[in-house]
């Protein structure tokens, strides 16, 4: 299958960090990408998609100057959470998707961020 | 508004014992439906896409089946290495955005 690689895996950092999420699609050309938060034993609620070239779609609620995304190319999207809070400690998955009908979209491994 | 509604939240089986998840959906038109694997600490590996009513998909022990208003995921003789989070997700006509359900979290005891 597809090969989302999504790096770091976990992050420690102290209050007022900013921390940048890497996620790259290796072996196809990602139209979407998209940004996903999950909360221990739930599901995952999507932040924002991001199209290649163009700014990214943000969901209701999601601060978009408190998390950035930027998706320069077709296989490289950045979430860069600005200023980090313990409130935003969390697990964050990447996706990348081609805009087809029935294409799955395909996740990487997460980053655990935690702030102390 | 699309929604996904997962039943049961947990589930724990024996080694051998089949059973059914079931994923309930309401959409404005189907784009596709899809089925996920999570493993603790890890993104969701994906399993099947479903589109039309009546269609079915296999893989190993794991068979889905799509009918207009939800899906099943049946574990048919499962191992311990079948336990994690399954998770149903529904893509709508307008752009690829997926919506999820909560999950169920399948643990096979050997």
């Amino acid at each position: 299958g597809a090969v989302v690689s999504q790096h770091p895996s976990r992050v420690i950092c102290k209050s007022g960090t900013s921390v940048k999420i890497e996620c790259r699609s290796l072996d196809f050309q990602a139209t979407t990408m998209f940004w996903y938060r999950q909360f221990p034993k739930q599901s995952l609620m999507l932040m924002a998609t991001s199209n290649e070239g163009s700014k990214a779609t943000y969901e209701q609620g999601v601060e978009k100057d408190k998390f950035l995304i930027n998706h320069a190319s077709l296989t490289l999207s950045t979430l860069t959470v600005t200023s980090a809070h313990p409130e935003d400690s969390s697990f964050y998955i990447c996706s990348a998707g081609r805009d087809r009908r029935n294409q799955p979209q395909h996740f990487g491994d997460g980053t655990r961020l935690s702030i102390l | 508004e699309d929604q996904v509604t997962q039943s049961p939240e947990a589930l724990r089986l024996q080694e051998g014992e089949s059973s059914s998840l079931n994923c309930s959906y309401t959409v404005s038109g189907l784009r596709g439906l899809f089925w996920y694997r999570q493993d603790p600490g890890k993104g969701p590996e994906f399993l099947f896409t479903l589109y039309s009513a009546g269609e079915e998909k296999e893989k190993e022990r794991l068979k889905a089946t799509l009918t207009k208003k939800e899906s099943f995921l049946h574990i048919t003789a499962p191992k311990p290495e079948d336990s994690a989070t399954y998770l149903c997700a529904v893509q709508a006509p307008a752009g690829n955005k997926l919506t999820f359900g909560g999950g169920t979290r399948v643990l096979v005891k050997p």
